[in-house]
């Protein structure tokens, strides 16, 4: 079985300080997703990473995926209260089509 | 398009009742995904379809779920004999090109 390691598992932190959140695994993934949710909603998706060594910003986000493609972080910078929410990872298998995900972050930026 | 949709979004039965959730996806995705999510964790896959063919399953569907998607268009997960570790959020996503899921917002089950 496939499986996707986040850490940590909860973030506390005050609005203006960075973090860094990390997915691991043993396997290769041929995608990795990077997933926001809020209570109560699905997941909204952040960015795709595809290639080994990728790294992708998306404003105060910096997404990297490991050169082996087992891997990913995401870092955000200056965080703020809008942050908060849970962070989940999601490794893809190619032509297989469903995602593995992570257990997620748990996110709690304070003002 | 108003994304994907999932109805109804909360849901609360009794043990041993039969519930079904619907989900209409984006029109122009092909796949169609079921997962569920219990309290701290990620979603676990359910299931999923392309255009109508259920292409995988997953070992969590026990014979007492039952998914169909007749003519590729909207979905329906349905419960039999529900029991109270069927209690989770059921949430429905779907991609065309397999870099990125929009998930709707999910249907709570709740059973008591």
């Amino acid at each position: 079985t496939q499986l996707l390691e986040q850490s940590p598992q909860f973030l506390s932190i005050q609005e203006g300080e960075n973090l860094t959140v990390y997915c691991n695994s043993s396997s290769v993934f041929s995608s990795l997703q990077w997933y926001r949710q809020e209570p109560g909603e699905g997941p909204v998706l952040l960015v795709t990473v595809v290639t080994g060594g990728e790294v992708k910003k998306l404003k105060r986000l910096t997404f990297q995926f490991g050169d082996a493609r087992k891997d990913s972080s995401l870092h955000i910078t200056a965080a703020q209260p809008g942050d908060t929410g849970l962070y989940l990872c999601a490794g893809g298998r190619g032509s297989q089509g469903n995602l593995i995900f992570g257990k997620g972050t748990k996110l709690s930026v304070k003002p | 398009d108003t994304g994907v949709s999932q109805n109804p979004r909360h849901k609360i039965t009794k043990r041993g009742q039969n519930v079904t959730f619907r989900c209409d996806p984006i029109s122009e995705h092909n796949r169609l995904y079921w997962y569920r999510q219990t309290l701290g964790q990620g979603p676990e896959f359910l299931t999923y379809f392309q255009n109508e063919a259920q292409l995988e399953k997953s070992r969590l569907l026990s014979d007492r779920f039952s998914a169909e998607r007749p003519k590729g268009s909207f979905s329906t997960l349905e419960i039999q004999r529900t029991e109270q570790g069927d209690s989770a959020m059921y949430l429905c996503a779907s991609d065309a090109l397999n870099y990125g899921y929009t998930f709707g917002s999910g249907t709570r089950l709740t059973v008591v």
